[in-house]
């Protein structure tokens, strides 16, 4: 049973940039959270999608929007990258109505910004 | 807001000792507390988690962790450590909000190192 992939592993922009990463959930799951996690630092929370809506949102600008597909993949997009945005993404999925409320995640997508 | 505090950045022990990782957190109600441990290049795996009941959870690994509302701690613990549970360690808490899922919100983090 695949857990949660994310894709591509490693990329590099340059400031200015747009960059789109994707994350397919565990088998199973339905809602799709993404996080950052800058070097040395806990994950942060950005956003959350079911039923392809966004549900929630962290303090994160406008410049960070996401999707979610009908299967249930998701897909992460920031505009006019700045050199902050250098992170690792974690996608993490679950389970609605699960009393667990356990999130799976992913590998990441290690972003550097040039 | 809720926060989660981790007060050490960096702990080493020998292999065999035991060990115990501090968290504190903040939260207006009762708290769904999470451990995850990440490995190098890796992404976070679950370790055990707290949502009511027994204060004392056993996680996978042979790590437990104690609820203490009265200190809003949740440390970690584990009585002897392998090499390969050197990782970095975080401590989240939870809250569902206007969401489907948990919004985690993590501590900075500890980085444990076990000496041979």
């Amino acid at each position: 049973d695949a857990g949660v992939t994310q894709s591509p592993t490693h990329l590099i922009k340059t400031r200015g940039q747009q960059v789109t990463l994707r994350c397919s959930p565990k088998s199973g799951h339905d809602t799709v959270s993404w996080y950052q996690q800058a070097l040395g630092q806990g994950p942060q929370f950005i956003f959350q999608y079911y039923e392809e809506e966004e549900r929630q949102r962290g303090n994160f600008p406008d410049r960070f929007s996401g999707h979610q597909f009908p299967n249930y993949s998701s897909e992460l997009n920031v505009n006019a990258l700045l050199l902050g945005d250098s992170a690792l993404y974690l996608c993490a999925s679950s389970l609605t109505g699960d009393g667990a409320n356990v999130l799976t995640f992913g590998a990441g997508s290690r972003l550097t910004v040039l | 807001a809720q926060s989660v505090t981790q007060p050490d950045i960096h702990i080493t022990v020998s292999e065999g000792a035991s060990l115990e990782l501090r968290c504190n957190y903040s939260y207006g109600a009762t708290p769904y507390l999470f451990w995850y441990v990440q490995s190098p290049g890796q992404g976070l795996q679950l370790l055990l988690k707290y949502f009511s009941g027994d204060t004392l959870v056993q996680g996978i690994k042979g790590f437990e962790a104690e609820f203490k509302r009265s200190q809003s701690s949740f440390n970690l613990r584990k009585p002897s450590v392998h090499w390969s549970d050197a990782a970095e360690y975080f401590c989240a808490v939870g809250d569902l909000g206007t969401g489907t899922a948990s919004k985690l919100t993590f501590g900075t983090g500890t980085r444990l190192q076990v000496t041979l």
